[in-house]
């Protein structure tokens, strides 16, 4: 019974390429979020996303967009990849306090 | 393989010791902290929580404990075990009315348990 799933688990693609990753919580949360974890583990904020508003984190590109098909689910589309998109991507959600994080998307732009 | 974390501070402890891992955090409004536990190739796990109106707060073999003068928080581990190696990482948030209930990282600590 995985609460938040991520896919796919690994991504590679070349720069300029547009793609996409997906994310579901099957726990009934009202909010979901998106997260960047550079290669020095240094994790940061991209999205916060419920069903009334979308806040963003000021320095993410507006090539970064989130799509929320339903509650359930927060997508991240990413267009014209660059090198420094290279990282791992980890959905998360929430109801209150505590986050609860998927087993992260390793993307590799080349 | 993962290359990774190699400027991460490291704890290294026997198994059967304690560890103290500590985090430093910026925000004095900040009103709700969370320890999670990072194992390679998984995503961050919530190990424990406390809220500014509390000082200590214990969970099973983990102690969290908050300094709110210094902005200091830590976390204590007894009985540290192989399984308890991973990076661990300290998470603020400036409280429940904060827009996006958004929470801002630390940069972590790997902690490596020897047998």
């Amino acid at each position: 019974d995985t609460a938040v799933s991520q896919t796919p688990k690994y991504l590679v693609t070349q720069m300029g390429n547009d793609k996409s990753i997906k994310c579901e919580q099957n726990l009934g949360h009202d909010t979901m979020y998106w997260y960047k974890q550079d290669s020095k583990k240094f994790l940061k904020i991209m999205f916060s996303y419920n069903n009334k508003e979308l806040i963003i984190n000021e320095t993410v590109p507006n090539r970064f967009s989130p799509k929320s098909p339903d509650k359930a689910h927060l997508n991240l589309h990413i267009n014209s990849l660059e090198l420094g998109d290279s990282a791992v991507y980890f959905c998360a959600s929430s109801q209150g306090s505590g986050q609860y994080f998927g087993p992260g998307t390793r993307l590799t732009v080349t | 393989g993962e290359s990774v974390g190699l400027h991460l501070p490291t704890l290294s402890v026997q198994e059967g010791d304690n560890s103290i891992i500590n985090c430093a955090y910026s925000n004095s409004a900040s009103d709700y902290f969370i320890w999670y536990k990072q194992e390679s190739g998984k995503g961050p796990q919530f190990i424990i929580d406390i809220r500014s109106n509390m000082d200590k707060r214990q969970g099973q073999r983990v102690t969290v404990l908050l300094n709110k003068t210094v902005k200091h928080l830590s976390l204590q581990i007894a009985a540290t075990q192989p399984g308890d190696s991973a990076v661990y990482f300290c998470a603020e948030n400036l409280g429940m009315g904060n827009a996006g209930n958004m929470l801002t990282f630390g940069g972590g600590t790997r902690l490596m348990v020897k047998p």
